[in-house]
Order: C-alpha cells, then sequence, then structure tokens
C-alpha cells in the first residue's frame, strides 16, 4: 500500500485527454513538500516529466501540465499519443516515510 | 549533464548480501547540488525508494528497510553504493541509482539505466 495514491489504469483515445490524480495526506503533498512526476517506458529508466508540482524539464512536450491543490496532485496528458504509452509515477517527501512514490498508474492509449 | 552507471552482481543467494555501486561522470558526486540515491523496481510492482546520502555522508533510509540497508559514498572515485543484507526473494528487483537534487525531498532528475539483481539459489 503506497503512501500516495494513484489509480492503477487510464486508457484513452489519441488526441484525448487524460488526468492522473495522486493523493496524499498532510504528511507529504499537503504538508507544503513539492510533487514531481516520472513517466516510465519498460526497459528503459524512469524519465523526469513534471518537477515541483508544474514545472516541465527542458524537451518534455507542453501537452504535459501538472497541478496541486490540498492533499493531492495531478499530472494531465491532453492530445494523447500513442509514445505516451507509458507507467506514471508520482514522487513527493513524506515526514515519516521520507521520499514516497505513488503506486504508478498505466496508461494505455486505445 | 549528469551521467550515473550502476554496476554489481546480477545474482545473490537468499540471506547473502547486495552490493551495487553507481560511478557517477559528467559532475562531482562533492556538489552541494545533489543528494545520491537509490530506488528499486520489483516486478510487477511500483518504484520503491531505498535510501539517500549527500556526499558530506548524511543519510537517509527508508524506514522499512532501513535495518538491512547500508549507503556509503566515496568522493575520491566519484561513487556511492550500496549494500543490502539477508536479501530474500522479495528483493529481486530493478535497481537504479539517481541523483536528487538538492535534498532527499528533490526531484530525481538523472538516473542511471538500471540493474537487474535477481535473489535465487
Amino acid at each position: 500500500q503506497s503512501v500516495l495514491t494513484q489509480p492503477p489504469s487510464l486508457s484513452g483515445a489519441p488526441g484525448q485527454r487524460v488526468t492522473i490524480t495522486c493523493t496524499g495526506s498532510t504528511s507529504n503533498i499537503g504538508g507544503g513538500y513539492d510533487v514531481h512526476w516520472y513517466q516510465k517506458v519498460p526497459g528503459t529508466a524512469p524519465k523526469l516529466l513534471i518537477h515541483d508540482h508544474e514545472n516541465r524539464p527542458s524537451g518534455v512536450p507542453d501537452r504535459f501540465s501538472g497541478s496541486k491543490s490540498g492533499t493531492s496532485a495531478s499530472l494531465a496528458i491532453t492530445g494523447l499519443q500513442a509514445e505516451d504509452e507509458a507507467d506514471y509515477y508520482c514522487q513527493s517527501y513524506d515526514k515519516n516515510v521520507k521520499v514516497v512514490f505513488g503506486g504508478g498508474t498505466k496508461v494505455t492509449v486505445l | 549533464q549528469l551521467q550515473l552507471q550502476e554496476s554489481g552482481p546480477g545474482l545473490v543467494k537468499p540471506s547473502e548480501t547486495l552490493s551495487l555501486s553507481c560511478t557517477v561522470s559528467g559532475g562531482s558526486i562533492s556538489s552541494s547540488t545533489y543528494y545520491w540515491g537509490w530506488v528499486r523496481l520489483p516486478p510487477g510492482k511500483g518504484l520503491e525508494w531505498i535510501a539517500t546520502i549527500h556526499y558530506s555522508g548524511t543519510t537517509f533510509s527508508n524506514p522499512s528497510l532501513k535495518s538491512r540497508v547500508t549507503i556509503s559514498v566515496d568522493t575520491s572515485n566519484n561513487q556511492f553504493s550500496l549494500k543490502v543484507s539477508s536479501v530474500t526473494a522479495a528483493d529481486t528487483a530493478v535497481y537504479y541509482c539517481a541523483s536528487f537534487y538538492y535534498s532527499t525531498a528533490g526531484r530525481l532528475d538523472y538516473w542511471g539505466q538500471g540493474t537487474l539483481v535477481t535473489v535465487s539459489s
């Protein structure tokens, strides 16, 4: 059971919008700690997608966006593309456990 | 641009100690900008943080693994290392080393390619 909760799977047709939620508590996201998002394609290392809730590193397409509200954060993918099929993980800091990841969300492009 | 590379045995026997190293290139492990750490991905499961270290020696470990984990840094060789003792099949995973930006609460912006460690007799 992960400290940060994500839906196990989501799907969408090409061009659609998909939103992944990451629900925490006052010990982590709600405590003011930053949320980061990673894309994990099988056989490759995780790739930083969004940092500090909403910032995209250089090279990440602007169809990826992040937000945070209260004890939750969200990653939105607009204009879904076949290459976006991957696992997505949120990450934050927790007062008790230190570094925490969400359980991961598998995004399938229909 | 930092580059990280894991190295170590791919097969470890149950009850023995798993040992991995991570070599950092493109920057100094003694930089105040980064902490250094390990994350693993067990088959069919999600990412799990293991431990983090700063070049000054400050360490943090996952409470669920703390008693079995040792993380260390070798500034002369620009490397940091991980030891997990008394391994079981549950420790089978792809192990990644990564850089943590500015603190153990920071983003992991550079990752190694990962190394599969299988625990089996």
